[in-house]
């Protein structure tokens, strides 16, 4: 079965540092992958996903992650981080044939001054 | 920018008593899911309904979960006897199509069971 990994529960890191989350999926043929973002009080939004192609997707927001099938990961990254960033992360993969989106556990992202 | 809009954006209820969520979907959208995410736990697939009926439904959609496209733009999430374990944030999301079409989110339902 499809599953997610999200290792970090929470992460800080200085405004203005870079920024990587980890994630790990578990999924026996290729996935779409996703990460959102969740702001408190606010829905998920989607940051980038992949599907196929280009392994280094670009997303909104200057996010940009990297799919590498010999390590089952998609980290998010961001070169410089903003106060704004601070939000909970969510990776989650779903299969080609089906709707059933399977999260991580999530990374709370805390930016410091 | 058209999005997924939640209502209510809190509800408290009563456990044993019937809770109706409502979601309107982005309108050219064609497929629509309900996820819950229970405080401090993963966001969990419920179920996907397309063409008026449900595709796909998790474990956790069990007798008491029914949802509905009652007109054409809402889609409803109705919980029969709600239990205090059904507190939880509820998202409502859309897609276009199936395949390879992003999940829209709406902002969620918070629903407190008493």
């Amino acid at each position: 079965a499809q599953s997610v990994t999200q290792p970090d529960i929470h992460i800080t890191v200085s405004e203005g540092a870079s920024l990587e989350l980890r994630c790990n999926y578990s999924y026996g043929a290729t996935p779409y992958l996703f990460w959102y973002v969740q702001s408190p009080g606010q829905g998920l939004q989607l940051l980038l996903k992949y599907f196929s192609g280009d392994t280094l997707v670009q997303g909104i927001k200057g996010f940009e992650a990297e799919f590498k099938r010999s390590q089952s990961s998609f980290n998010l990254r961001k070169p410089s981080v903003h106060w704004s960033d601070a939000a909970e992360y969510f990776c989650a993969v779903r299969s080609y044939n089906n709707n059933d989106m399977r999260f991580g556990a999530g990374t709370r992202l805390t930016v410091k001054p | 920018e058209p999005e997924v809009t939640q209502t209510p954006s809190h509800q408290v209820t009563q456990m044993g008593q019937e809770v109706i969520l409502r979601c309107v979907p982005i309108s050219n959208h064609l497929y629509f899911y309900w996820y819950r995410q229970i405080l401090g736990q993963k966001v969990e697939f419920l179920v996907s309904f397309y063409n008026n009926e449900i595709s796909e439904k998790s474990e956790i959609f069990d007798d008491q979960f029914s949802v509905e496209r009652p007109d054409g733009s809402n889609f409803t999430l109705k919980i029969r006897s709600t239990k205090l374990e059904d507190s939880a944030m509820y998202f409502c999301a859309s897609s276009e199509r199936r395949s390879t079409d992003t999940q829209y989110f709406g902002p969620g339902t918070r629903l407190t069971v008493l």
